[in-house]
């Protein structure tokens, strides 16, 4: 069946330390991929997606995030966290172009001032 | 330009009462999608909608509805309400061509409604 995981249901680190997120997919061919931020009482924000070429991605807020075909992952990056990242983040992959936007159970980052 | 809203912000329900949601979409977006969002799980789509049809559907009954409006806002209507329908409904909007969305689309999420069954 078609999946997606993220392995850690929460993360803490400490503010300044690095942070990777791990999203792991269960697709035939490479989907299209997302990664989402959510804080309390908001809906979600996108922070960055990938649908070809370049297999690292930047997006927004110092986030950046690596496909990897080979192990079917797209990791979550930040080289230094601050405490206003704290949030809920979610994975999610859309399968083609034609089809519905899947969202991985989420990962749940504390940071510690 | 104005982002996605929607409305109201909670809404407590009981059993068996049936329930509307509205979603204003971004100005200039033709589709919205509704997902539902139960505590602690990421969002399940519900279906989405493109210049008035519905043209996708999650696995949800069909006592989930909805209606998309000529300036694109939309409803999502559920009857028949279980206790389990209690979640967060988050509206999205994009813009859709041809009835699908494209690849590249963005999809801009809403604050959400709180939905709670009692």
């Amino acid at each position: 069946a078609q999946s997606v995981t993220q392995p850690d249901i929460h993360i803490t680190v400490s503010e300044g330390a690095s942070l990777e997120l791990r999203c792991n997919y269960s697709y035939g061919a490479t989907p299209y991929l997302f990664w989402y931020v959510q804080s309390p009482g908001q809906g979600l924000q996108l922070l960055l997606k990938y649908f070809s070429g370049d297999t690292l991605v930047q997006g927004i807020k110092g986030f950046e995030a690596e496909f990897k075909r080979s192990q079917s992952s797209f990791n979550l990056r930040k080289p230094s966290v601050h405490w206003s990242d704290a949030a809920e983040y979610f994975c999610a992959v859309r399968p083609n172009s034609y089809d519905k936007v899947i969202f991985g159970p989420g990962t749940s980052l504390s940071v510690i001032p | 330009e104005t982002g996605v809203t929607q409305s109201p912000t909670h809404l407590i329900k009981t059993r068996g009462q049936q329930v509307t949601l509205r979603c204003s979409s971004q100005s200039g977006h033709n589709t919205v999608s509704w997902y539902q969002q139960a505590l602690g799980q990421g969002p399940q789509f519900i279906f989405q909608y493109y210049r008035e049809e519905e043209n996708g559907r999650g696995n949800f009954p069909p006592r989930f509805s909805g209606l998309q409006f000529p300036n694109y806002s939309s409803e999502l209507n559920v009857n028949a309400l279980e206790l389990d329908d209690s979640a967060l409904y988050l509206c999205a909007s994009s813009l859709g061509l041809a009835g699908v969305g494209r690849p590249t689309d963005t999809q801009y999420f809403g604050p959400g409604t709180r939905l709670t069954v009692l």
